[in-house]
């Protein structure tokens, strides 16, 4: 079946550090890819999405590209900054159209000022 | 503005009780869902409701049961709760069966 794989659990990282959480997923066809981030005491949000290979989707400095060759939607940002410590779950949407959503395990980002 | 109002927000219960977790949406959005969060293990569908007494089972159904009677609202029963029913609930909708909106959730404690 379809599923995400999301590397890291955790990561580290001081105010204006490179970010990479790297997902890789599983799927027939070309299946629609979301990036969620969820903050303490919250729901997750939709960060962004894409549906085609090559495209990328990108919100709050945050971008990730679809790439259908190494089946991966890589989450990069250039500079973080506290206030993006968060959990960030990559997602996809699952064959047949059926509304469900498959959720990697999450990463769990903290950044030190 | 758009809104997954998710009610309690905390909810203590004795194993043996039952258990009822109330979910409202203002987007008039036809599919909702419900999904437990624990540490280790993700977010996980329980049920997903397509419209109005359409609801189809997720990846762990059992020892849940739901009710959409009206699209705006959707609940989720435990019935006589388990201690291992103690979660973090989260309910969601979606206009087009593919961007989610989620609730702040709720945090269940089965002791």
């Amino acid at each position: 079946g379809d599923s995400v794989t999301q590397t890291e659990g955790q990561v580290a990282l001081s105010e204006e550090d490179f970010l990479t959480i790297h997902c890789n997923y599983s799927a027939s066809g070309y299946p629609t890819l979301f990036w969620y981030v969820q903050y303490p005491g919250e729901g997750p949000q939709l960060l962004f999405r894409a549906s085609r290979d090559k495209e990328k989707g990108s919100s709050r400095g945050f971008e990730a590209t679809y790439d259908k060759g190494t089946t991966s939607f890589h989450l990069r940002k250039a500079s973080v900054q506290e206030s993006d410590s968060a959990v960030y779950y990559c997602a996809l949407s699952g064959a047949g159209n059926t509304g469900k959503l498959i959720f990697g395990l999450g990463t769990t980002l903290q950044v030190q000022p | 503005d758009m809104k997954v109002t998710q009610m309690p927000r905390y909810l203590i219960k004795r194993m043996g009780e039952n258990v009822l977790l109330e979910c409202g949406q203002d987007m008039s959005h036809e599919t909702m869902y419900w999904y437990r969060q624990d540490p280790g293990l993700g977010l996980q569908l329980i049920y997903i409701s397509y419209d109005v007494d359409s609801n189809s089972e997720g990846d762990i159904p059992k020892g849940y049961r739901v009710s959409r009677k009206k699209r705006e609202h959707f609940s989720l029963i435990l019935d006589s709760a388990k201690t291992n029913q103690t979660s973090v609930y989260f309910c969601a909708s979606s206009f087009s069966q593919n961007t989610l909106y989620f609730g702040a959730g709720t945090r269940l404690s089965v002791l």
